[in-house]
């Protein structure tokens, strides 16, 4: 997984509960995203960010904010929590390369919203 | 609309068939196209990606992109038990950031 944790690997929660998922890397990459996934619609960007307390709005960003204090780690964080966001969250890295920046994904958190 | 459109299946097929995935897209501003696997529970991992239209090898794989016709294609040939998982096509319009679209995912299952 190209040195990235997720926690927690799964969660079950109650509407109307903060939530928050971290994603950690051991490099010191400057981009890092989170992603949902759900059938239907594949894998869809959340947010991203591309520095520490750097970062912007993806695809599906309502209800979700992110914090980014130290390179390694990248907060996701649900205010409260909605069974609509009930999905698989991962969180990816990009790896500078050329001519294409790879990204390496976790391994997925997966959250249940009751 | 969806900016990446793939067939979700299910696709089964016996060992050593050919294989053939696809997307289309919408929006010619997609430069680079790429093709991960995800085996179950597990994340996304890139298998191959190509740059503008032609093809690309990588033993048993093949890419394809067609920009005229904004059509990208895997082919897995002499499929293996193991190829079975969910492939999931993804293109960046640009190199800086990296923001990936990616298509739904199409579910492949090769029964020995």
């Amino acid at each position: 997984d190209a040195g990235i944790t997720q926690s927690p690997r799964h969660k079950v929660t109650e509407t109307g509960t903060p939530v928050t998922l971290r994603c950690h890397q051991t490099e010191n990459h400057r981009y890092m995203y989170w992603y949902r996934q759900d059938p239907g619609h594949g894998l869809r960007l959340i947010h991203y960010s591309y520095g520490v307390k750097d970062t912007d709005k993806g695809e599906v960003s309502d209800g979700y904010s992110v914090s980014r204090s130290k390179t390694e780690d990248f907060l996701l964080t649900l205010e409260s929590a909605t069974s609509s966001q009930t999905s698989v969250y991962f969180c990816a890295i990009s790896v500078p390369g050329q001519p294409y920046n790879e990204q390496f994904f976790g391994p997925g958190t997966r959250l249940t919203v009751l | 609309q969806k900016e990446v459109e793939q067939d979700p299946g299910p696709l089964s097929v016996p060992e050593g068939a050919i294989v053939s995935l696809n997307c289309t897209y919408s929006n010619s501003a997609f430069q680079y196209f790429m093709w991960y696997r995800q085996y179950s529970r597990k994340g996304p991992e890139l298998l191959m990606y190509t740059y503008s239209s032609g093809n690309k090898e990588d033993g048993r794989f093949t890419a394809q992109v067609d920009k005229s016709s904004k059509y990208i294609s895997l082919f897995i040939r002499d499929s293996q038990p193991s190829d079975s998982a969910t492939y999931l096509c993804a293109m960046v319009k640009e190199t800086s950031g990296s923001r990936l679209t990616f298509g739904e995912g199409t579910q492949l299952t090769v029964n020995p």
